[in-house]
C-alpha cells in the first residue's frame, strides 16, 4: 500500500529558484504536516495542516509556505530556495489518535 | 530551543544485549510520548508509545519508561538484535495538540 507519497523523491535546484514538493495521501486524513530532518535537530515542524484550507505555522516556517486544497493533497513551497534549506523533507498524516504516517521523504538540494 | 533532548547520539551494543536509549523534556506540559525508529532513505515508523498516566508501556521487546518528576523516558530493547540498527528518535505533544515535537535522534548500531 502506498498510503503516503511525496514527490519529487531527490531534487537539486539552484538557489533563488522557487520549488514545490508534493504529498499525496489516501487515506482520507485530516492532520498532515511538513517537517524537516538535518542532523543533530532531528525533525523539525514546518508547517501543519487540521484541513482543506486550514493551515498553520510550525517552529521553522520561514521561507516556507503550504496549501492544502484538497484532503489527500498538501503542497509545501520553497519561495526561493536558499542553501540553507537543503535537507530531507518529510510528510506524515495523522487519523484519529496520536500516531503519525510518515512518508518515504524528499532529499532536497540548493546549490 | 528544543523542548525534547536526546544527548547520546549513538550507541553501539552487541547482539542479544540490551540497548537502553534516553530522553528528556523540559515542557512539563507534554502529556502523550513516542518512539519512532528510522532506517536510511525510510521515513520514521512509530514503534511505541506511553501516556503520562503510566510509568511503563511493554510491547514484546520495547519496553518504555516514564518519570515525569525527572521529565526523562528511557527506551529498553531486550535483546538487541541486528534488525534494530537504526535511527531512533523520542517524541511528545500536548494533550489534544496532535503536534509532535523531536528530538535529535539516537543511532544505534548492533554489532554481531
Amino acid at each position: 500500500d502506498a498510503g503516503i507519497t511525496q514527490s519529487p523523491r531527490h531534487k537539486v535546484t539552484e538557489t533563488g529558484t522557487p520549488v514545490t514538493l508534493r504529498c499525496h495521501q489516501t487515506e482520507n486524513h485530516r492532520y498532515m504536516y511538513w517537517y524537516r530532518q538535518d542532523p543533530g535537530h532531528g525533525l523539525r515542524l514546518i508547517h501543519y495542516s487540521y484541513g482543506v484550507k486550514d493551515t498553520d505555522k510550525g517552529e521553522v516556517s520561514d521561507g516556507y509556505s503550504v496549501s492544502r486544497s484538497k484532503t489527500e493533497d498538501f503542497l509545501l513551497t520553497l519561495e526561493s530556495a536558499t542553501s540553507s534549506q537543503t535537507s530531507v523533507y518529510f510528510c506524515a498524516t495523522q487519523g484519529d489518535g496520536m500516531g503519525y504516517t510518515f512518508g518515504s521523504g524528499t532529499r532536497l538540494t540548493v546549490v | 530551543d528544543q523542548q525534547v533532548k536526546q544527548n547520546s547520539p549513538s550507541l553501539s551494543v552487541q547482539e542479544g544485549r540490551i540497548s537502553i536509549l534516553n530522553c528528556d523534556y523540559t515542557n512539563s506540559m507534554f502529556d502523550y510520548f513516542l518512539w519512532y525508529k528510522k532506517y536510511p532513505a525510510e521515513g520514521p515508523t512509530f514503534l511505541i508509545s506511553i501516556s503520562s498516566i503510566k510509568d511503563k508501556n511493554e510491547d514484546g521487546r520495547f519496553t518504555v519508561f516514564l518519570n515525569k518528576s525527572a521529565k526523562h523516558l528511557s527506551l529498553h530493547i531486550v535483546p538487541s538484535q541486528p534488525g534494530d540498527s537504526a535511527v531512533y528518535f523520542c517524541a511528545a505533544s500536548v494533550g489534544s495538540d496532535y503536534k509532535l515535537s523531536f528530538g535529535a535522534g539516537t543511532t544505534v548500531t548492533v554489532r554481531a
